[in-house]
């Protein structure tokens, strides 16, 4: 089993739908987490970060950490085209946070 | 630069040959990162690099793969006889902080092909 599943998808929803992405992770000394969203033949760019417990907003995005199920979660509202792409989540322990542990990954594909 | 960025785009390689992948951080950027991401997979942590000192590589698959920062800024991935199952992307980070992968800043990455 990995240390963090997500759901590959792919995840189609026609436009201004409310998208719910989410990662689940076995590692409890896990405290940062991030979503990064990755276009065709790029780089991940990051997308939210954040620490132990918690939501954070910015923007269309909010991220959820509930740490007591290990399970994470990006909402994206208003979704619209552009945003068509592969989210990934990532995560690490406050010791040792320079090596990044990645889900899959889930495709979304926002129809106009 | 404005960026990471990593060169060449693409390499198609003989199964056997070496291959050196290069990574120039944003300019003064501290730590750097290589990662390896397998087609459909998500990225998978090959080493870190704070300055010019290799911290952590315990992500290297094997010893056919090396990296080096002789001088604290590019990056060189070479992969020693390379086998099929080499064929990959390999994204380059960097961060301004020490081990600042919540930082990070990623370029377009690598694709390589081994046949």
């Amino acid at each position: 089993q990995k240390e963090v599943e997500q759901d590959p998808g792919p995840l189609s929803v026609p436009e201004g739908a409310i998208v719910s992405l989410n990662c689940t992770y076995s590692n409890s000394a896990f405290q940062y987490f991030m979503w990064y969203r990755q276009y065709s033949r790029k780089g991940p760019e990051l997308l939210m970060y954040t620490y132990s417990s918690g939501n954070k907003e910015d923007g269309r995005f909010t991220a959820q950490v509930d740490k007591s199920s290990k399970y994470i979660s990006l909402f994206i509202r208003d979704s619209q085209p552009s945003d068509s792409a592969t989210y990934l989540c990532a995560m690490t322990n406050a010791g040792n946070n320079r090596k990044l542990i990645w889900g899959l990954g889930t495709s979304l594909a926002v129809n106009p | 630069g404005a960026g990471v960025s990593q060169s060449p785009r693409y390499k198609v390689a003989k199964r056997g040959q070496d291959v050196a992948l290069r990574c120039d951080p944003i300019s003064g950027h501290v730590s750097l990162f290589w990662y390896q991401q397998a087609l459909g997979q998500g990225p998978e942590f090959l080493t870190y690099f704070q300055n010019e000192a290799q911290l952590d590589k315990s992500g290297l698959p094997s010893d056919r793969f090396f990296a080096e920062r002789p001088e604290g800024s590019v990056s060189t991935l070479k992969i020693q006889r390379t086998q099929q199952e080499d064929s990959a992307v390999y994204l380059c980070a960097s961060s301004a902080l020490t081990g600042g992968n919540t930082e990070a800043f990623f370029g377009q990455g690598t694709r390589l092909t081994v046949v």
